[in-house]
């Protein structure tokens, strides 16, 4: 695809209930990033890949969010028994590589409400 | 520790001109990025700055001062669709890693 993609758009789920969102970053792009943004706030560093594997997993929340990537490709963020303070807007950003100048390409996020 | 303070919202009028700052305080620095985040979307790549001057591209310059812990976003020529929040990152990679830190953004409001 010619940007970032990201699914579901919008998802409202009950508290206690699992959700799985889906990255599908740049064709070719080796970095692979998660973040967080709620209202008002900045981008909150959730998680990086760089192919499969994850070197920096310091900003995970909890040990309620898990992610993985397989193939280099495709990423998928999961969330077990959704609280309240989940809700958010939850982007994934890949780049060519993690270091240099090399800029982030976002996707358009998932809105992810706990009711 | 890192600090990114943004100014949390400025307004401006359509054609003028308008500087956003972004200050600083990290213990180390591998290059400052600035976003640009329409509202409901994602943020796109503007400018990056890993040496001290201004860099400048099209309608936008970017400013940066390491010896200050300072960089500022100048737009020329505002225009209405300019109205989105701006996004000031810094990589600090003293931690051991290059990801990027984000502050929470300025807000621009442009008026006609």
């Amino acid at each position: 695809g010619a940007g970032v993609s990201q699914s579901p758009s919008n998802k409202v789920t009950e508290k206690g209930k699992d959700v799985e969102l889906r990255c599908d970053p740049i064709s070719g792009h080796t970095a692979l990033y998660w973040y967080r943004q709620s209202l008002g706030q900045g981008l909150e560093f959730l998680i990086y890949f760089q192919g499969n594997s994850a070197p920096d997993k310091s900003g995970l929340p909890s040990d309620r969010f898990s992610a993985e990537r397989t193939g280099g490709s495709v990423s998928t963020l999961t969330i077990q028994r959704t609280q309240q303070e989940d809700s958010a807007v939850y982007l994934c950003a890949s780049s060519k590589s993690d270091g240099s100048s090399y800029e982030q390409y976002f996707g358009p996020g998932t809105r992810l409400t706990v009711t | 520790g890192q600090n990114i303070d943004q100014p949390t919202e400025m307004t401006a009028t359509e054609g003028a001109i308008v500087q956003i700052n972004c200050t600083y305080q990290t213990s180390g620095f591998n290059g400052l990025f600035w976003y640009q985040q329409h509202a409901g979307e994602a943020p796109t790549f503007l400018s990056y700055n890993v040496l001290d001057g201004l860099e400048e591209k099209g309608r936008f310059s970017s400013f940066l001062s390491r010896s200050k812990g300072y960089s500022y976003l100048l737009l020329k020529e505002l225009q209405m669709k300019d109205s989105a929040s701006y996004l000031c990152a810094v990589r600090d990679p003293s931690g051991g890693s290059y990801i990027p830190t984000f502050g929470r953004g300025t807000s621009l409001i442009v008026h006609p």
